[in-house]
């Protein structure tokens, strides 16, 4: 399955943060959304074979890294109190997102 | 701009009769929509999913209806089941950029 590391994480207002996530073997897209309390899943970006492949709503600060080893990683710069959210990672074969899995999530609070 | 509507943020419905989740849209340009079923502290896990070429698709107990005239979906699950109650999350493909876009959740409770 997807898995994502860690579960649960409190920073401090400007800090960096990086989230892992582990994709389902052979899966070779990645995206990322956030999900704000009471909302659904926001797109954040997709990476396919290890290059960004569409990107939502986000400011530049949020950047993130697929490597070839069906792991990825979402990095946030200049953390603000709004970046507190659940932030999810799902892997599909190919692009089409038709049937994506999605790891727990991580729960990022901003203080 | 909401482009993915669930207006109902909460549905409760007695064990063994059938639970109607809906869901609205506006873009033309999806074709592809999807059901999710969260349960707290987990990820969504996908559960059904219909092409904008077809207007229904069954899987055992759950039975997704599209209306591309109405810009209409709904999950049908007969018969629900207590272990049905989580959060439903309709979504919807861009046939553009193949981004998902969500809506924002429908709490199912089913009760004995």
């Amino acid at each position: 399955g997807v898995t994502q590391s860690p579960t649960h994480l409190i920073k401090t207002r400007g800090q960096q943060v990086t989230l892992r996530c582990s994709s389902q073997s052979g899966h070779n897209t990645v995206s990322w959304y956030q999900q704000a309390l009471g909302q659904g899943p926001q797109f954040i970006f997709q990476y396919y074979r290890e290059e960004e492949n569409g990107r939502g709503n986000f400011p530049p600060r949020f950047s993130g890294l697929q490597f070839p080893n069906d792991s990825s990683e979402l990095n946030v710069n200049a953390l603000e109190l709004d970046d507190s959210a659940l932030y999810l990672c799902a892997s599909s074969l190919g692009t089409g997102n038709t049937e994506a899995f999605f790891g727990q999530g991580t729960r990022l609070t901003v203080v | 701009d909401q482009q993915v509507k669930q207006n109902s943020p909460s549905l409760s419905v007695q064990e063994g009769r059938i639970s109607i989740l809906n869901c609205d849209y506006t873009n033309s340009m999806f074709d592809y929509f999807l059901w999710y079923k969260k349960y707290p502290a987990e990820g969504p896990t996908f559960l059904i999913s219909i092409s904008s070429i077809k207007d229904k698709n069954e899987d055992g107990r759950f039975t997704v209806f599209l209306n591309k005239s109405a810009k209409h979906l709904s999950l049908h699950i007969v018969p629900s089941q207590p272990g049905d109650s989580a959060v439903y999350f309709c979504a919807a493909r861009d046939y553009n950029t193949d981004k998902l876009i969500f809506g924002t959740g429908t709490r199912l409770q089913v009760f004995p």
